[in-house]
């Protein structure tokens, strides 16, 4: 079955230390995005990338990296210099580059918590 | 004033009832809308998009209002499968990617 995989589901990281999320999808989609989503809050989105190799920044990218060398896997890097990374992390993918009608397809998201 | 906004409820009804939500948007060059669904602790997942002309799946009804800019979500003979959250989404398509989420509407449907 085609779909978005994340893992791991459950990750807990002491202060000061960074974690890397894994995002991987077999839907030969194009572009792939990450969210984090706090109580009470919309998603809220860090980083995205369109294309192969390239990726651009989201609204709250500070303290966060990304690499995407894979069309299928785009692994988001949580650095000890975000403040208050406890969140549940989404990643999402579309068929095109993100234009204004393509859907959105969702992974299982994973639940960081800072100890 | 937030760029969608959404009142979080909890709305509680009782199965069969018929429930309606409201998504107010602010930028008035916003092209596409949709409804998703996310259930307790999982991911969200598209329930419908919003047309222009309005659109309707089964017991779910979504329509657009562009002068008043919202969007509504109508959701007839509940049923406890409907217990969710119910997130707006909005795209202002400005030239570059971005997709604006509500913070979601929840809703508990009671036996």
């Amino acid at each position: 079955d085609g779909g978005i995989t994340q893992s791991p589901k459950y990750l807990f990281r002491k202060e000061g230390q960074n974690v890397t999320l894994s995002c991987e999808q077999n839907l030969n989609h194009d572009a792939m995005y990450w969210y984090r989503q706090d109580p009470g809050q919309g998603l809220r989105l860090i980083y995205y990338s369109q294309i192969v190799n390239d990726f651009q920044k989201g609204d709250i990218a500070e303290g966060y990296s990304v690499s995407r060398e894979k069309k299928e896997s785009f692994p988001l890097t949580v650095t000890s210099a975000q403040k208050n990374p406890t969140a549940f992390y989404l990643c999402a993918s579309t068929k095109g580059r993100g234009s204004g009608t393509d859907t959105q397809y969702f992974g299982p998201g994973t639940r960081l918590t800072v100890l | 004033r937030k760029e969608v906004e959404q009142d979080p409820g909890p709305f509680n009804v009782p199965e069969g009832a018929t429930v309606a939500f409201n998504c107010t948007y602010s930028n008035s060059a916003s092209q596409s809308f949709f409804w998703y669904r996310q259930d307790c602790r999982k991911e969200p997942k598209l329930l419908m998009s919003v047309y222009s002309s309005g659109n309707e799946d089964g017991r779910f009804t979504a329509q657009l209002n562009r002068a008043s800019q919202y969007i509504s979500l109508l959701i007839r003979d509940s049923k406890l499968s409907d217990s969710a959250t119910y997130l707006c989404v909005v795209n202002p398509y400005t030239g570059g990617f971005k997709t604006i989420f509500g913070a979601g509407t929840r809703l508990f449907v009671k036996a």
